[in-house]
């Protein structure tokens, strides 16, 4: 049981590129979210899903796209990264308890 | 919009100390409150969830209480330990989850 995974752990990329942050989930939970973590920011929901083939904005989605093919899988995208995309993602995945599992983080540099 | 706040920032304590770290919340319409610990460079673990019917939490050395009508929660860790030392987040649930920028925890040995 790994719970809430995250790949890639870090990356690097030019302004303009693209890439996509892959989630997975082994507990069989319904819901998914997408946050950044800015320094003195707190955490900053990106968007959500809650199901197989849904997905919701948050409140910082602009710039990001994600899809929802699989339960156990939340992918978030960057279209065309910018250097106000450098942060910290962080996936999390919602229990029938509403407590949140939290992946280990994927730290993205855009320069 | 709700607004989520901890102060102080930053803590810093003997071991052996009791710790008080506070959230305060502006919108009182909650479904639950979550305390999180935060390891620097690692993910959130989740420590407490308090439900909004709820006044407090346990978990060991650790108590959470909520009062949805004042917008407060507070988490005590009693008799703090090196290994305490994190930042400690709070969210609150009003639909989504709102974070607070957390408060950095220091024990001294």
């Amino acid at each position: 049981n790994a719970g809430v995974t995250q790949t890639p752990k870090f990356r690097v990329l030019k302004t303009g590129q693209s890439m996509t942050l892959l989630c997975a989930q082994d507990m069989n939970h319904e819901y998914m979210y997408w946050y950044r973590q800015d320094p003195g920011m707190g955490l900053r929901l990106i968007h959500y899903s809650v199901g197989e083939g849904t997905t919701a904005k948050g409140e910082v989605p602009d710039g990001y796209n994600v899809s929802r093919l699989k339960k156990q899988n939340f992918l978030l995208g960057l279209e065309s990264a910018a250097p106000s995309q450098t942060s910290v993602y962080f996936c999390a995945s919602v229990a029938g308890d509403e407590t949140q599992y939290f992946g280990p983080g994927t730290r993205l540099l855009v320069l | 919009k709700q607004e989520v706040t901890q102060i102080p920032a930053a803590l810093s304590v003997p071991e052996g100390e009791n710790l008080v770290l506070n959230c305060s919340f502006t919108d009182s319409a909650i479904y639950n409150l979550q305390w999180f610990r935060q390891d620097p460079g690692k993910g959130l673990t989740s420590l407490l969830l308090i439900q909004s019917s709820q006044r407090e939490q346990t978990s060991g050395r650790l108590n959470a209480s909520l009062d949805k009508s004042s917008g407060r929660s507070t988490l005590y860790i009693a008799a703090s330990q090196p290994g305490d030392s994190a930042t400690y987040l709070c969210a609150v649930n009003d639909y989504k989850l709102s974070f607070g920028a957390g408060t950095t925890v220091t024990v001294r040995a």
